[in-house]
């Protein structure tokens, strides 16, 4: 199967704009949705982005997410960025009926 | 109010078995699919299994084929994951989440039970 890479960690000041990364390692990133979640310390995690960049009901428009063939990669973007956005982000997509979740990325919003 | 409600985490000896449960309410349960994830400390979310809203298709990752199995009960609104041949890296936190047939993501998600595999 498939993986998908995310850097470990980003940071960036309350009231900019941060992308967080997720590379499939083979295989189109376009052949699959991905999805995005957040999980803030100590609790469950929530889905932000479905099909790739269809936010659920409740998510603001400040979390958006698109997807790159040239570089076999989907984005998170993050903007004006608020300290209660501190949490780990994981993408997701999937091969047939198995899910593949990314590492995560722990954001610190400082 | 969509809620899933894990339980039947605890301790257990490497090698033991346990069930775990998810009992949902606030939607149609039987037109959802349903998902374990499984979350060990201090690590990223890892997949485990789903089964679809019927319960006639069933998946499990590689990692657990021949130990877990999956089953609901639609008359009940419960999702249960039977884990055996435990493993101590297997201790970690469960979770119970929605999902809808033919889209290999979750749209909501219990809290989550923990389950300790040690000796």
């Amino acid at each position: 199967n498939f993986m998908l890479a995310q850097p470990h960690s980003v940071s960036e000041s309350p009231g900019k704009t941060v992308t967080i990364s997720c590379t499939r390692s083979s295989g189109s990133i376009a052949s699959n949705y991905v999805q995005w979640y957040q999980q803030r310390p100590g609790s469950a995690p929530t889905t932000l982005i479905y099909e790739d960049n269809q936010r659920p009901s409740g998510v603001p428009d400040r979390f958006s997410a698109s997807v790159d063939s040239s570089s076999n990669s989907a984005s998170l973007t993050i903007s004006g960025l608020k300290t209660d956005d501190e949490a780990d982000y994981y993408c997701q997509s999937y091969k047939g009926g198995d899910w593949v979740f990314g590492g995560g990325t722990k954001l610190t919003v400082l | 109010e969509v809620q899933l409600v894990e339980s039947g985490g605890g301790l257990v000896r490497p090698g033991g078995s346990l069930t775990l449960s998810c009992v949902a309410s606030g939607f149609t349960f039987s037109s959802y699919s349903m998902n374990w994830v499984r979350q060990a400390p201090g690590k990223g979310l890892e997949w485990v299994s789903s089964i679809s809203s019927s319960g006639n298709y069933i998946f499990l990752a590689d990692s657990v084929k021949g130990r877990f199995t999956i089953s609901r009960d639609n008359a009940k609104n419960s999702v249960s994951l039977h884990m055996s041949s435990l493993r101590t890296e297997e201790t970690a936190v469960y979770f119970c989440a929605r999902g809808k047939d033919g889209y290999p993501w979750p749209d909501f998600w219990g809290q989550g039970t923990l389950v300790t595999v040690s000796s």
